[in-house]
């Protein structure tokens, strides 16, 4: 079994579509969770942290569930720049490594 | 904002050579990893370096890669004898402890003909 896992997509949507992705992760102990953004050839960057009360920051809510080892992303209201690879990451310690999913890729269509 | 540098952005080399890859992390990070993105494929773990030593590394951080930190501000990743599949796009990293979030730098991309 992958140690993260995603639907690599692509997800192509309208515009102002919600959209969710998933990921599942296999190791129990891990610590703490992420989503990270990836534009095509670019560096992953930060888009949310994942708590386990769920959070939201402005049109994102990330939700994990850790008996079911699961982490989901809801993208409300999609913009024609919200159109990226979405990493799904997890890590087993504060300053361990970050181990990385394929990614799901969204394409937001006008 | 502080941020990561990498150079170079894009280095072409022969089959055999030696690749060095070259980090500024952001200054009053402690923690620096490498990561390496073979195009179409997941980014993967290669190393981490904490307190001028390797703290963890993976399978594929073999004894052809190495890492330094030789002048308290560059933190390099040697390849010895590059090959082919060694062709990736090779991000550096450094972590801000208090909020566990690893900014990246722009990568290295290295074409191994």
């Amino acid at each position: 079994r992958k140690e993260v896992e995603q639907d690599p997509g692509p997800f192509n949507v309208p515009e102002g579509a919600t959209v969710a992705f998933n990921c599942t992760y296999s190791n129990s102990a891990s610590q703490s969770f992420f989503w990270y953004r990836q534009d095509c050839r670019k560096e992953p960057k930060l888009l949310m942290s994942v708590y386990s009360s769920g959070n939201e920051d402005g049109r994102f809510t990330a939700q994990l569930n850790r008996a079911s080892q699961y982490i989901s992303l809801l993208i409300r209201d999609s913009k024609l720049s919200d159109s990226a690879t979405y990493l799904c990451v997890v890590k087993l310690s504060n300053t361990g490594k970050l181990i990385f999913g394929q990614g799901t890729t969204l394409q937001v269509k006008p | 904002e502080p941020e990561v540098t990498q150079t170079p952005s894009h280095q072409v080399t022969q089959m055999g050579q030696e690749v060095i890859l070259r980090c500024v992390p952001i200054s009053n990070h402690l923690y620096f990893y490498w990561y390496r993105q073979i195009l179409g494929q997941k980014v993967e773990f290669l190393v981490s370096f904490y307190n001028n030593e390797i703290s963890e590394k993976s399978e594929i951080f073999d004894d052809q890669f190495s890492v330094e930190r030789p002048d308290g501000s560059n933190f390099t990743l040697k390849i010895r004898s590059t090959k082919l599949e060694d062709s990736a796009m090779y991000f550096c990293a450094s972590l801000l402890v208090e909020s566990g979030e690893l900014f990246f730098g722009e990568g290295s991309r290295l074409t191994v003909l």
